[in-house]
Parts: C-alpha cells; structure tokens; sequence
C-alpha cells in the first residue's frame, strides 16, 4: 500500500498570501496524484487531477505539481473561502490511498 | 448537472447489515466506473470500494474485504453498497463518488453522504 504523507498537518496564513502545500509518497506514484478540498460539512471536491491538471471550474490560483514521489498544491493568493482542508490521493495502483489532510486555517 | 444521493444510513449494532444506495442522474450512468469513499468523525478520507461501468470489475479496500460488497443497477442508475458482518470501526460518512471517466480513479463528484453508525 502507498502512503501518502501531507505536510505540514496545519497552516495558517492570512488572505492574500501564497499557500504551499505538500504531499509525499512513500513510493513512486509517477504523476497519478489528485488534490480534493473539503469545508466543513461538506463533501470534498476534485481540485487538481494528474498532479497538475485542474478540474473544471476551479480558479487559476489553484496549481499543482511534481512527479515521482514529491507534489505540491499551491493557491497563489488565498481567497477567505479557501480555509479548508485539503486531501491529496494516489491512483498508481490498488488500493487507492489518501493523505491525512492539511488544515488551512486564518491567521 | 450531475446529482448523487445517497440514501440507506442509520444505526446497526456489531455484526449487523446495511445497504447503501446512491441514485445517480445527470449523466449517462452505465458510462463511468463509481465508487465508495467514508469518512469517519473527525478523521480523514478512506477509499472503501469501486466498480466499473459496466458492473464487471470491482476493488475493495483490504478493511472491507469480504465483508462489503460493490454492486451496480444501470437501468435503475444505482449504486449499491452492501455491509456485512459490520464493526464499530466502520462508523463513517459514507459518500459515493463519479469516476470522471471508466477507471481513471479520481472522485468528481461526491454526493452529500450517508452516515452509518455502528454501536450497541
């Protein structure tokens, strides 16, 4: 099984900074790693699909990239409705893993 | 637009069985694989099981093998479920999940969930 390590577990910054979040697996993944985002209550949503494709309808201050076993999500300048968790997984193999989430929270 | 509803959560003692249903509209169901992800209080996601569009393929996580089984009704878009021999541990929000294609393994959309509480 791949494990899927997020890091860090919180960040806290303020509207308008850049976020950068990371996500590493515990074996080559190639780029077959989607990044979700979920709010409080609510289901999670696809972000970022194949490392660094977005998903329909998701802003351009949403990017994603790396290969192998080192990704990052980046939010360029954070929007209030941005504080939320996010979740990267794995599709390189059976079973399908996530990471444990990194809370993005207010400074 | 694509619509998920889960339906069939509730409460079951240890050991006991549910069915989890999930209704699909918007798109022409027998097309995408599906799948099952849950979410216990306060922790983080766990892929649980997904099937093909065709009904013909299924992968269960190794803590639901055997005991879960993935089934599919394309003439009724239906997603289905079944929980056997359950334990407290499976207590979770349980969402299904499109496939954006057939197998490519990404979730867009989720649905808004069920929650499956297993207690005595």
């Amino acid at each position: 099984e791949i494990v899927l390590t997020q890091s860090p577990a919180t960040l806290s910054l303020s509207p308008g900074e850049r976020a950068t979040l990371s996500c590493r697996a515990s074996q080559s993944v190639s780029t077959y790693l989607a990044w979700y985002q979920q709010k409080p209550g609510q289901a999670p949503r696809l972000l970022i699909f194949d490392a660094s494709n977005r998903a329909t309808g998701i802003p351009a201050r949403f990017s994603g990239s790396g290969s192998g076993t080192d990704f990052t999500l980046t939010i360029s300048s954070l929007e209030p409705e941005d504080f939320a968790v996010y979740y990267c997984q794995h599709r390189s193999n059976w079973p399908l893993t996530f990471g444990q989430g990194t809370r993005l929270e207010i400074k | 637009e694509v619509q998920l509803v889960e339906s069939g959560g509730g409460l079951v003692q240890p050991g006991g069985s549910l069915r989890l249903s999930c209704v699909a509209s918007g798109f022409t169901f027998n097309n995408y694989a599906m799948s099952w992800v849950r979410q216990a209080p306060g922790k983080g996601l766990e892929w649980v099981s997904s099937i093909n569009g065709g009904g013909t393929s299924t992968n269960f996580a190794d803590s639901v093998k055997g005991r879960f089984t993935i089934s599919r009704d394309n003439s009724k878009n239906t997603l289905s479920l079944q929980m056997d021999s359950l334990r407290v541990d499976d207590t979770a929000v349980y969402y299904c999940a499109k496939d954006p294609g057939d197998w490519s393994n990404w979730f867009d959309p989720w649905g808004q969930g069920t929650l499956v509480t297993v207690s005595s």
